[in-house]
């Protein structure tokens, strides 16, 4: 089967930093995304991991381990347009993406 | 680099009537994907084309949803008859190719109420 779980909701406050977590379990793996969505938009792309560690991007980072099926997303000084859906996706084969429910952040003055 | 775009945005129908979506993908990418996503949820995969071949369309729901990319460009989705559960935002998504690494790049979707 395929399962990608996600917390369905979080608040931070503008300035700190935040942690989404998303643990998968999928039929093959062939690497995760995260993509962000704003309300009523489509999603963008955020980070790609295929390999264990950690890419950093900016004030996002993403971090993979594979023997675990766990990813995470951190956003460091929060900004209010950070508030969004973040979505966590699995490709297994062929480029399919999976995707989680999605964690929906709400950042705080 | 102009986007993915797609037609029209929004949608409200009854249901039992039929609706279709269009979607351009970003030129050069071979590869096109329709989902739907519903409320609070992830984006569901219904159809991916590689060119005007379809790749995958298990989870489409062959007795109501059609999909056709006749010149492997444009892509046409389409919902005869439409239930209540239809209801939900179709996105449309583009890539290169297929290799696993591939960004998809998502069109700003149709929001289809059915009533």
């Amino acid at each position: 089967g395929q399962n990608i779980d996600q917390p369905t909701e979080m608040t931070a406050t503008e300035g700190a930093i935040v942690q989404i977590n998303c643990t998968y379990q999928t039929s093959g793996f062939n690497g995760l995304f995260w993509y962000q969505q704003h309300a009523g938009e489509a999603p963008t792309f955020l980070s790609y991991n295929v390999l264990d560690g950690l890419e950093e991007k900016g004030r996002f980072s993403s971090f993979l381990s594979r023997s675990k099926g766990y990813s995470y997303l951190l956003l460091k000084e929060l900004q209010m347009k950070d508030s969004a859906s973040y979505l966590c996706a699995v490709s297994n084969q062929g480029g399919k993406l999976i995707f989680g429910q999605g964690t929906e952040l709400s950042v705080k003055p | 680099e102009a986007g993915v775009a797609q037609s029209p945005r929004y949608k409200i129908i009854e249901k039992r009537q039929s609706v279709a979506f269009w979607c351009n993908p970003i030129s050069g990418h071979a590869t096109l994907y329709w989902y739907q996503q519903i409320l609070g949820q992830g984006p569901k995969l219904l159809i991916q084309f590689q060119n005007n071949g379809v790749v995958d369309d298990s989870q489409l729901p062959k007795d109501r949803f059609s999909a056709e990319r006749l010149k492997g460009v444009d892509s046409t989705l389409k919902i005869q008859p439409a239930k209540l559960e239809d209801s939900a935002v179709y996105l449309c998504a583009s890539s290169l190719g297929t290799d696993h690494q591939e960004t998809q790049y998502f069109g700003p979707g149709t929001r289809l109420l059915v009533l």
